[in-house]
């Protein structure tokens, strides 16, 4: 069975600092990868995905995302954070069949200082 | 397009007690689910639709039921609820792609005392 692992339970950086989120997937086909961030309170919204081609994904909010086959790593990463950014942050992966089942990993919850 | 929208937002329930989350689309999905989320453990999927008419368990479906309304409609039924079930439930939905987004609601606090 497919499962996420996000080693990082709480991060915090200062405002303006680089990001790294890691993330790492063990699935025996391709994966399809995305991340997801949910500000406190709310429900969760795509940040970006990775399915095929380039291994370097971009996605809203400044954020992108590297696929390493060889680690079974797609780690989140932004070059400045900002304020707003202070959320947590979910890994998943979606199984490769009909329904687009998602599993996700236990999450980072990311606070930034001023 | 309101999204995916869930009621209610918050319930406290006794143990014992029925209820049921009610969820609902605009976006004409054909695949909905249930998920809860508890601390360190991210979301686990409780039950998804694939399509109108089917139903099915995800990684935690014990002490749960669901419906499939219509195209629009999910609904996920506590029959007896216990304290283990206190979490924060979503509602999802997507064209039901492997490739494609998943669209959360809101989310819906629920405490068993």
């Amino acid at each position: 069975a497919q499962s996420v692992t996000q080693p990082d339970i709480h991060i915090t950086v200062s405002e303006g600092a680089s990001l790294e989120l890691r993330c790492n997937y063990s699935y025996g086909a391709t994966p399809y990868l995305f991340w997801y961030v949910q500000s406190p309170g709310q429900g969760l919204q795509l940040l970006l995905k990775y399915f095929s081609g380039d291994t370097l994904v971009q996605g809203i909010k400044g954020f992108e995302a590297e696929f390493k086959r060889s680690q079974s790593s797609f780690n989140l990463r932004k070059p400045s954070v900002h304020w707003s950014d202070a959320a947590e942050y979910f890994c998943a992966v979606a199984v490769n069949n009909a329904g687009n089942m998602l599993t996700f990993g236990g999450g980072t919850r990311l606070m930034v200082k001023p | 397009n309101a999204g995916v929208t869930q009621t209610p937002k918050f319930q406290v329930l006794k143990t014992g007690q029925s209820m049921t989350l009610q969820c609902a689309q605009d976006m004409n999905h054909n695949s909905m689910y249930w998920y809860r989320q508890d601390p360190g453990m991210g979301l686990r999927l409780i039950y998804y639709s694939a399509s109108e008419g089917t139903t099915d368990k995800g990684e935690v479906p014990n002490g749960y039921n669901v419906s499939r309304l219509n195209k629009r409609e999910f609904s996920l039924r506590l029959e007896s609820a216990a304290p283990s079930q206190t979490s924060v439930y979503f509602c999802a939905s997507s064209t039901g792609h492997n490739t494609d987004t998943q669209y959360f609601g809101p989310g819906t606090r629920l405490t068993v005392l």
